[in-house]
């Protein structure tokens, strides 16, 4: 079956570091991949989405990566802040044919929480 | 702008009775998402709609689950007869289209405790 693994474990760093959170998928091939963060008793919010024929994508301080080939995608936050405190999700695309027609949608990892220390 | 408004925010209520969960979309939005999440199991999708037609609802628990969509700004999801193990924050969610390379936009959830 689809799976996806995030750390599960805390990502505990200092302020103005990098941090890399990292998301495998196993038993498909996405052909999108999303990261969405997740404050404490609210929904998830989208922070940017990566094709696979894309190796790499950027947005201000954010940056992520795609390889299909290991079956993962890293997810970077530079000059890291207290700010960025959070769970962040990853959630590749599930496209399949099926009887009455197809469906595609996304697959949520269970998400990694980083806390940056001041 | 409005985003994806759920209610309620909280909902506690005892095991065997019925609940209730709504979310209004963002306009213009033409697919939504209805999504449980918990410690142990994340979060799961437990059905979409596209133009309000029922696309997949495979992750639907069972029976005692259903999800309307009867018009464009407003879905229900219906738990009948309600279960300890229901409990978990339930999220509604909506994109432009059904399109894996459309982002979603989750409303806040309802927390529900079924004692």
């Amino acid at each position: 079956s689809q799976k996806i693994e995030q750390n599960s474990e805390a990502l505990n760093i200092q302020e103005g570091k990098t941090a890399t959170l990292t998301c495998n998928y196993t038993n498909y091939s996405p052909a999108y991949l999303q990261w969405y963060r997740q404050d404490p008793g609210r929904g998830p919010v989208f922070l940017l989405l990566i094709r696979e024929n894309e190796k790499e994508k950027r947005k201000e301080r954010l940056k992520v990566t795609f390889d299909t080939t290991l079956k993962q995608s890293l997810f970077h936050i530079t000059a890291s802040q207290p700010a960025d405190s959070a769970t962040y999700l990853c959630a590749p695309n599930s496209f399949r044919l099926r009887i009455g027609g197809a469906t595609n949608k996304l697959i949520f990892g269970t998400g990694t929480l980083l806390a940056v220390q001041p | 702008d409005a985003g994806v408004i759920q209610s309620p925010r909280h909902e506690v209520t005892e095991m065997g009775q019925e609940v209730t969960l709504r979310c209004k979309p963002i306009s213009g939005h033409n697919s939504l998402f209805w999504y449980r999440q918990t410690m142990m199991r994340g979060l799961e999708l437990l059905i979409y709609f596209n133009n309000n037609v029922p696309i997949d609802d495979s992750g639907m628990p069972e029976d005692r689950f259903s999800a309307k969509m009867p018009n464009a700004s407003f879905s229900t999801l219906k738990i009948q007869p309600s279960e300890p193990r229901d409990s978990a924050v339930y999220f509604c969610a909506s994109s432009r289209t059904g399109a894996n390379n459309q982002p979603q936009h989750f409303g806040d959830g309802t927390r529900l405790s079924i004692l």
